[in-house]
């Protein structure tokens, strides 16, 4: 089936570690999204890529990192200098100059 | 950037009422106008869009009405059902970016 897997499911980190979250949809969208998600309250973009090699800041990018090196992946870096990660992290993606755009399951990111 | 306001932040309906969420922006450029569903634990999903060449569409019980004059769309649920409580969320585009609204928290009583 196609779609948008995202792993791990939870994922629990350590004051002072970076974390990767995984991305990967087999929908050969172009477009791929990173987005964070507070209890109660509605998403917010990281980062955004249009195309592989190339990505854009989002609304929220201090203390995020991505990499766009294949067009079916999107891996997402939480940094030591994100100060609270602790969120629902969702990827989304979607075909080039076209609706609508798609998510995953997310990643629910705790601090131990 | 776009502003988007949501509304209202609550709803709560009995079984086989209707429901309507509101949705105001700010970009007169916005040309898509998707609403999603999201339920705990999970990604939204998107359970129809509009583009702005139409007024109104409808997919059985759910349907959406924009206003591009005086920049707000609605989704519209009619014959509620339990399984209709969740999250809903507008997102108008915004350049090649959605920017979500809060979110309208349905609660379906049987």
């Amino acid at each position: 089936d196609g779609g948008i897997t995202q792993s791990p499911k939870y994922l629990f980190r350590k004051e002072g570690q970076n974390v990767t979250l995984s991305c990967e949809q087999n929908l050969n969208h172009d477009a791929m999204y990173w987005y964070r998600q507070d209890p109660g309250q509605g998403l917010r973009l990281i980062y955004y890529s249009q195309i592989v090699n190339d990505f854009q800041k989002g609304d929220i990018a201090e203390g995020y990192s991505v990499s766009r090196e294949k067009k079916e992946s999107f891996p997402l870096t939480v940094t030591s200098a994100q100060k609270n990660p602790t969120a629902f992290y969702l990827c989304a993606s979607r075909g080039t100059g076209s609706w609508p755009q798609h998510f995953g399951d997310g990643t629910r990111l705790s601090i131990l | 950037g776009e502003n988007v306001e949501q509304h209202p932040s609550t709803l709560s309906v009995q079984e086989g009422d209707s429901a309507v969420i509101k949705c105001t922006y700010s970009d007169s450029a916005s040309n898509y106008f998707p609403w999603y569903k999201q339920e705990l634990g999970k990604g939204p999903q998107l359970i129809i869009d509009i583009r702005s060449n139409v007024g109104e569409k409808k997919d059985q019980r759910i349907a959406v009405t924009l206003n591009k004059t005086a920049k707000h769309f609605s989704l519209h649920i009619t014959e509620t059902q339990p399984e209709d409580s969740a999250v809903y969320f507008c997102a108008p585009v915004s350049g090649e970016k959605l920017v979500f609204g809060t979110g309208t928290r349905l609660l379906v009583s049987p």
